[in-house]
């Protein structure tokens, strides 16, 4: 089955500052790659996904992730911080009429 | 419409009983996935079930069990439960078999096992 790995484990930023987030994963066929963010106190939602075409994709809030297939990864990114996204996000990697495997989660904390 | 939702929220038990936790999925979704959330550890998959078979399943011990009902609803169920089961137990749905589509979480039954 699938596996994915993501880097950070707890990450700490400044408002303004960028954000890039690492999700690498190990599956060697066609894949749908998403992130979910954790609002704390919230259930888990999606923040993006990517399924084939364009590998830059935008997500809600100003997230976006780049899917690159000779990496196998996905990170995620946002070019500014916001206080409000203080939360845990995970990366999750499906394959088709496989389950949806997520990685450990990084934990974000914007300092305002 | 309604979301995923799940019984109960919060539970305490002792180790060795058993517990059952409930999801009633978003209407119309065929498909349910249960995962195990621990920090640190992220979410682990313990399985997924459509249109009442188990279509897939995580690496956790038999103790772990579940099933769907002819209406969607899911059940799963711990027994001989150990301390180490304390966590988050998501229950997700979705509109597609083999969750090739968005899940759909719950908040989840949070149980402590004392």
């Amino acid at each position: 089955a699938q596996s994915v790995s993501q880097h950070n484990h707890h990450v700490i930023l400044s408002e303004a500052a960028s954000l890039e987030l690492g999700c690498n994963y190990s599956y060697g066929g066609t894949v749908n790659l998403f992130w979910y963010v954790q609002y704390p106190g919230q259930h888990l939602q999606l923040l993006l996904k990517y399924f084939s075409g364009d590998p830059l994709v935008k997500g809600i809030k100003g997230f976006e992730a780049e899917f690159i297939k000779s990496k196998f990864s996905f990170n995620l990114r946002k070019p500014s911080v916001q206080w409000s996204d203080t939360a845990e996000y995970f990366c999750a990697v499906n394959a088709p009429n496989n389950d949806m495997r997520f990685g450990a989660g990084t934990r974000l904390t914007v300092k305002p | 419409k309604a979301g995923v939702t799940q019984t109960p929220r919060y539970l305490i038990k002792t180790r060795g009983q058993q517990v059952t936790l409930s999801c009633s999925p978003i209407s119309g979704h065929r498909s349910v996935s249960w995962y195990q959330q621990t920090p640190g550890q992220g979410l682990q998959f313990l399985f997924e079930y459509f249109s009442e078979t188990q279509r897939n399943k995580g690496n956790f011990p038999g103790r772990f069990s579940g099933r769907q009902f002819s209406n969607s609803r899911s059940e799963m169920n711990v027994s001989t439960l150990e301390l180490g089961d304390s966590a988050l137990y998501l229950c997700a749905s979705s509109g597609t078999q083999g969750a090739t589509g968005e899940l759909f979480f719950g908040e989840g039954s949070r149980l402590t096992v004392l």
